[in-house]
């Protein structure tokens, strides 16, 4: 079956610093993969996607490639701000039609001043 | 963009009753989900629920433990029956937005069962 295998916090930065959430999948067929992200409070937001090989997912700054030899959708974010403290997880949807999604176990992300 | 409507927001119940959750849409949507995230840990599908048709419920979850009704388009609920400490958890309400282009969830509801 599909699943995703993300990178286990809690990860602790200070502003500006890079950030790099490592995220991989096993899945069959051609899935579409997402960031989510869940700010202090909040409900789950969708904060990028990518639907086939080599697209590249982009929002707010963080950036992340569908890579379909590695079968990883890594996150990343060059500079980040106290603002961007969140959980974020890593999902996938069988297809671009379908969000059944699986999800990773979400990565704690705290960014001090 | 979707907006759902999630209800209660949290509540503490004894073990041995039951919960329904309600999850209202503001738009006629196809397909809702239900997930549920366990302390500590990711969310996991409970079932996919299609207006006029029974839900499909993924592995390890059975309409007894959760049934779930979607009687119209923008409306469905989830009840979590015979509760035990282990059911407590989060559970949220998800659709996609008709267009295939994004998934929205529902601000989720606490459930702590003592």
């Amino acid at each position: 079956g599909n699943s995703v295998t993300q990178m286990e916090g809690p990860v602790t930065l200070s502003e500006e610093a890079f950030l790099t959430i490592n995220c991989t999948y096993t899945a069959t067929g051609y899935p579409s993969l997402f960031w989510y992200v869940q700010y202090p409070g909040e409900g789950l937001q969708l904060l990028l996607k990518a639907t086939k090989a080599d697209d590249k997912g982009s929002n707010k700054g963080f950036e992340a490639t569908y890579r379909k030899e590695t079968t990883s959708f890594h996150l990343e974010k060059g500079s980040v701000q106290v603002s961007d403290s969140a959980v974020y997880f890593c999902a996938l949807s069988p297809s671009s039609n379908d969000y059944k999604l699986s999800f990773g176990a979400g990565t704690t992300v705290t960014v001090r001043a | 963009s979707a907006v759902i409507s999630q209800k209660p927001s949290r509540d503490i119940c004894q073990r041995g009753t039951s919960l329904t959750i309600q999850c209202q849409v503001d738009s006629q949507v196809t397909m809702m989900f239900w997930y549920r995230q366990q302390p500590g840990q990711s969310l996991t599908l409970i079932a996919t629920a299609n207006q006029g048709s029974e839900a499909t419920y993924e592995s390890g979850f059975v309409i007894d433990k959760f049934p779930i009704s979607r009687p119209n388009l923008t409306f469905s609920t989830l009840t979590v029956s015979n509760m035990s400490p282990e059911d407590s958890s989060i559970y949220l309400c998800s659709v996609d937005n008709g267009r295939n282009t994004e998934a929205f969830f529902g601000q989720g509801t606490r459930l702590t069962v003592v």
